[in-house]
């Protein structure tokens, strides 16, 4: 069975530029989560996405923002980035919403200039 | 909310040696505990988990204990071998899919 994927794996933006970051969950699962790691701030929750619905959301401004596809396929962007946003941004996949196992995808780089 | 302290930050241990590395949390509602294993360059990997109905679960060299009176749990890592060498995170999610973790392990097995 494929694993969590994620693309682009490495992308380096400028300030006040907005992006897209995709997730593509292992077959058959419906849950989607979003971290962010920093060196600073280790792992962070972003947002879940169950069912095309946002579940549960972290503590970060609204410029990050997520949504998930049909097929459980899940996007975020992040709108007029800034410095501190660079970061590896990970998306984890799991059957179902709760308190279930999570399978993280190699994560997506992003550098902001 | 969830508060999951990680300590030691920084392994070192010869290689055929145990690591042994600890987490408490804050919020007793938390009733699943992974643990994950990130190499440079790659995402997390869970290697094994506990849920608050069972003290203690081992997989091969790893072992996961729990105690959910004190509110911390422990990863176990026996024979360690060069390839153990990695970061390894504990996580607790208070709520839902939301796992809080703690701020890593970084272990180096010296062969």
């Amino acid at each position: 069975k494929a694993g969590v994927t994620q693309t682009p794996r490495y992308l380096i933006k400028t300030r006040g530029q907005q992006v897209t970051l995709s997730c593509s969950p292992i077959s058959g699962h419906r849950s989607v989560s979003w971290y962010q790691q920093t060196p600073g701030q280790g792992l962070q929750f972003l947002f879940e996405y169950f069912s095309e619905t946002q579940r549960n959301k972290g503590n970060f401004p609204g410029r990050f923002s997520g949504r998930q596809f049909s097929n459980s396929r899940s996007e975020m962007n992040v709108s007029t980035l800034e410095l501190g946003d660079s970061a590896l941004y990970l998306c984890a996949s799991s059957l179902t919403s709760g308190r279930v196992e999570q399978f993280f995808g190699p994560g997506t780089r992003l550098t902001v200039l | 909310g969830e508060n999951v302290e990680q300590h030691p930050s920084t392994l070192s241990v010869q290689e055929g040696d145990s690591a042994v590395i600890k987490c408490t949390y804050s919020d007793s509602a938390s009733n699943y505990f992974p643990w994950y294993k990130q190499e440079l360059g790659k995402g997390p990997q869970l290697i094994i988990d506990i849920r608050s109905n069972v003290g203690e679960k081992k997989d091969q060299r790893i072992a996961v204990t729990l105690n959910k009176t004190a509110k911390h749990f422990s990863l176990h890592i026996t024979e360690t071998q060069p390839e153990d060498s990695a970061v390894y995170f504990c996580a607790a999610p208070p709520l839902s899919n939301k796992l809080t973790f703690g701020g890593g392990t970084r272990v180096l097995v010296k062969p």
